[in-house]
């Protein structure tokens, strides 16, 4: 597609359970980010993917946190046991190769209960 | 660890206006930097993207400007127009490698008074 798709726009749980964010990249594009914005305009990089291959997870909480980008199917960010600090708004942005622009999706809100 | 200032966080002005908004990063090893608007409740819309050879980028009223050994980049919106009125982020890239992490400003929101 032509724009970076995330879905769900709202996700609510409960403390403790499992949530699951999807993004589609825009067709092309082989670079895929994950941006957590906690607060008002505070952005927080999570992961990136070179196609499938995990390019920079240095953002990333791995004991809870994990993410794929699996071929012909959406990228996803998932979350165990959600804490009430994970409330936040999850951005995925794609991009073409060589530091072009990264384009980003509108956004999954997650609010953990 | 690369900080990115946006100071001030919020500004009003009266439509028509020219405006200057300032972005600031204490790391001078960047890649490229990239000016984005978000609009309330929604996702970021790209604006300009300068690379740390260029100079300035254009589009429409807009013009972002980059001056690399100082730390600084401006956005330039001409004539400014209710519809102009949002948050205004700036980005940076490390110089890396050409896909890694952006590192955001907490931007600046601006509402244009008609």
């Amino acid at each position: 597609g032509e724009e970076v798709a995330q879905t769900p726009k709202h996700l609510v749980r409960g403390e403790g359970q499992k949530a699951k964010l999807y993004c589609a990249p825009i067709k092309g594009h082989s670079y895929v980010f994950w941006y957590q914005q906690v607060l008002k305009n505070e952005f927080k990089f999570l992961i990136s993917f070179q196609n499938e291959n995990v390019f920079d997870e240095t953002g990333m909480p791995k004991e809870r946190f994990s993410a794929k980008c699996l071929p012909n199917s959406p990228c996803s960010l998932e979350i165990q046991a959600t804490k009430l600090e994970d409330s936040a708004v999850y951005f995925c942005a794609s991009s073409q190769s060589s530091g072009l622009t990264q384009y980003f999706g509108p956004g999954t809100r997650l609010t953990v209960l | 660890k690369q900080e990115v200032t946006q100071i001030p966080a919020a500004l009003s002005v009266p439509e028509g206006e020219n405006l200057v908004l300032n972005c600031s990063f204490t790391d001078s090893a960047i890649y490229n930097l990239q000016w984005f608007r978000q609009d309330p409740g929604k996702g970021l819309t790209s604006l300009l993207l300068i690379q740390s050879s260029q100079r300035e980028q254009t589009s429409g009223r807009l013009n972002a400007s980059l001056d690399k050994s100082s730390g600084r980049s401006t956005l330039y919106i001409a004539a400014s127009q209710p519809g102009d009125s949002a948050t205004y982020l700036c980005a940076v890239r490390p110089d890396t490698g050409a896909n890694s992490k952006l590192t955001f400003g907490k931007g600046i929101t601006l509402s244009v008074r008609p």
